[in-house]
């Protein structure tokens, strides 16, 4: 069974601080990862993706990729109230008929970020 | 920005009835698939669909369930007898194929509805 771990947290960070948010997972054929925030209620929303080992960065967010430690995660510099929602870690799962073209998200349950002003 | 749609936002229905849940992928998207989510829980997989078949559904996607795309724009998830534990969010989502002009890992980015929230009473 292919599972995606997170914390469920929740995480509280002051206003302007550093959240690390951090996410594992056990199919080593995963190709990408992606980090989605979720407001309660809504959908997914997109916020990073990456796919090679290392740093990505994108504005206040850094994504970090360690595939050895089958790890990834997630920074959110200089932390804003309006960013407390819940961060949803997704990895592809490639179906194998398809030759993962066709690619379905294995999501994590996500960890509860509060960020208080 | 292209995004994707779904209708209704909110269903309600009766035990036992059918519902169907209809979504507008992204227009030049090839691949599309159906989510859910119980309340408190984990996004799941359902199905996904490409080429107007189904690539792989899991467990979940029982006899009860089924997709179509019926015209070249809808894309629907129909519940044919719902059950109490049916009710959850539904999201539809979509991406490209690969090689449609987009570099990697944009084809590997799936674009979420915004949702139907479905209540089985």
């Amino acid at each position: 069974q292919k599972e995606v771990e997170q914390n469920s947290g929740p995480l509280s960070v002051p206003e302007g601080a550093i959240a690390s948010l951090n996410c594992t997972y056990s199919d080593r054929g995963s190709q990408s990862f992606f980090w989605y925030r979720q407001y309660s209620g809504k959908s997914p929303e997109l916020i990073m993706f990456i796919y090679s080992n290392g740093d990505k960065e994108d504005g206040r967010f850094t994504a970090q990729l360690n595939k050895a430690s089958q790890y990834v995660s997630l920074l959110i510099r200089d932390s804003q109230p309006s960013d407390s929602a819940t961060y949803l870690c997704a990895v592809n799962s490639p179906i194998v008929n398809y030759g993962g073209a066709t690619n379905k998200l294995i999501f994590g349950t996500g960890t509860l970020l509060a960020v208080q002003p | 920005e292209p995004e994707v749609t779904q209708t209704p936002s909110h269903q309600v229905t009766q035990m036992g009835q059918e519902v169907i849940l209809r979504c507008v992928p992204i227009s030049n998207h090839l691949y599309f698939y159906w989510y859910r989510q119980i309340l408190g829980q984990k996004v799941e997989f359902l199905v996904s669909f490409y080429n107007n078949e189904i690539s792989e559904k899991s467990e979940i996607f029982d006899d009860q369930f089924s997709v179509e795309r019926p015209d070249g724009s809808n894309f629907t998830l129909k519940i044919r007898s719902t059950k109490l534990e049916d009710s959850a969010m539904y999201f539809c989502a979509s991406k490209l194929l690969p090689g449609q002009g987009a570099r990697r890992p944009s084809t590997d980015t799936q674009y979420f509805g915004p949702g139907t929230r479905l209540t089985v009473l």
